[in-house]
């Protein structure tokens, strides 16, 4: 059974670029998590998705920031107009009930320059 | 916020038994504690939780006070590669839509 698994690892993006972050969950899991983790700061909760619903978003900036968890696909983090400040570690979890023994993936290291 | 507390370090000598507190004064009847660790720069990992009982697992074992205001999860024979951040989380169960909330944990540095 595979883990969590992100793509991709690392990602370099210029100023105003989006940046595309994708999460597949572990097989049978159908609740996703995103944590932001800025340099030398503690893992931020973002947004929680079931399959093609935001159950809770409370964690994410109010422009620029979109997610998604199809039927079908990977959870996918959208960051529109990218700026340095959004220079982090993203990291997905997965759980089969909700916030349940919640496993990590690796994270995508996102680098604006 | 977290309403967990940690010490910000502690050291551990290889092999020997690693013991990291945390104290939650104010946990409810129905939130469990919850630890995890996130070894430099990959994802948290989880180690256990408990509510009341004393748990164990393969990695590690949960001691909670009778009182449940704090914890202790100790690493039986600890090694270099268990030298990580250490996240001890108060939350609800396994339902309700309350986040898993990381503080600052204890950053455990396993000695040769």
């Amino acid at each position: 059974n595979a883990g969590v698994m992100q793509n991709p690892r690392h990602l370099v993006r210029r100023r105003g670029q989006e940046a595309r972050l994708r999460c597949s969950p572990m097989k049978g899991h159908s609740h996703v998590y995103w944590y932001r983790q800025l340099p030398e700061e503690g893992l931020k909760f973002m947004v929680y998705l079931q399959k093609e619903n935001i159950i809770d978003e409370s964690g994410m900036p109010k422009e620029r920031f979109s997610a998604e968890f199809p039927k079908e696909g990977p959870s996918i983090l959208r960051i529109q107009q990218v700026v340095r400040g959004d220079s982090a570690a993203y990291f997905c979890a997965s759980s089969p009930e909700i916030w349940f023994e919640a496993f990590f993936g690796q994270g995508t290291r996102l680098t604006v320059v | 916020d977290a309403k967990t507390t940690q010490p910000t370090s502690m050291d551990c000598a290889e092999g020997r038994a690693a013991n990291l507190p945390c104290n939650h004064s104010t946990i409810s009847g129905n939130e469990y504690v919850y630890w995890y660790r996130q070894i430099h720069s990959q994802g948290p990992q989880y180690i256990i939780h408990g509510l009341k009982n004393n748990e164990t697992n393969e990695m590690a074992s949960l001691i909670i006070t009778e009182d449940r205001k704090s914890s202790t999860l100790i690493l039986p024979h600890a090694t270099l590669r268990d030298t990580a951040v250490y996240y001890c989380i108060v939350r609800v169960g396994n339902s309700g839509n309350t986040p898993l909330v990381f503080g600052k944990g204890t950053r455990l540095s396993v000695i040769a």
